[in-house]
């Protein structure tokens, strides 16, 4: 089968780092995407881990370790922007995702 | 290029009447896919194209949806006989499929409200 479950809310102030975890048990899937979403608005991509390790991209970062069935997303600076879901989303062709992060950035 | 576009963006149908969503991929992308979303829930996979081939579909996908992609651009989604359940955003996203790029880019999505 496959399951993703990320943690469904967590908040964090401003100027912070906060992680996002990601926990999947899954076959066929190529690799781990994560994307933002704001309210009423589309998911945007954020990240794609095809490979173990850290891909640093300004201020987010995101790990894979596929023997572990983990992923994170690493936020940094934050600013209050930032406020939105983060889902993380697993695939080859069609994406799977999970229920999404609300992270809340407070001053 | 202006990203995937989707048409309407809102749509308030009665239960039982049909309704049809269209989105414009990304000119050069091959594939094309249909998500639904539910409020505090990620999209879920409905369909997907390659050109005008539609190569898998959802179980989620009852005999009342149906979607096309006749010419490899635009698609269509059809929902006959609508339910309340079948409020949600639909969401398409396109993707190329070269090697190592998966990326897909979401349109804006149509709002169902079935009353």
């Amino acid at each position: 089968g496959q399951n993703i479950d990320q943690p469904t809310e967590m908040t964090a102030t401003e100027g912070a780092i906060v992680q996002i975890n990601c926990t999947y048990q899954t076959s066929g899937f190529n690799g781990l995407f994560w994307y933002q979403q704001h309210a009423g608005e589309a998911p945007t991509f954020l990240s794609y881990n095809v490979l173990d390790g850290l891909e640093e991209k300004g201020r987010f970062s995101s790990f894979l370790s596929r023997s572990k069935g983990y992923s994170y997303l690493l936020l940094k600076e934050l600013q209050m922007k930032d406020s939105a879901s983060y889902l993380c989303a697993g695939g080859y062709n069609k994406l799977i995702f999970g229920a999404g992060t609300r992270l809340a950035v407070h001053p | 290029d202006t990203g995937v576009s989707q048409n309407p963006r809102h749509k308030i149908t009665k239960r039982g009447q049909n309704v049809t969503f269209r989105c414009d991929p990304i000119s050069e992308h091959n594939r094309l896919y249909w998500y639904r979303q539910t409020l505090g829930q990620g999209p879920e996979f409905l369909t997907y194209f390659q050109n005008e081939a539609q190569l898998e579909k959802s179980r989620l996908l009852s005999d009342r949806f149906s979607a096309e992609r006749p010419k490899g651009s635009f698609s269509t989604l059809e929902i006959q006989r609508t339910e309340q359940g079948d409020s949600a955003m639909y969401l398409c996203a396109s993707s190329l499929v070269t090697s190592g790029d998966y990326e897909q880019y979401f349109g804006p999505g149509t709002r169902l409200t079935v009353t």
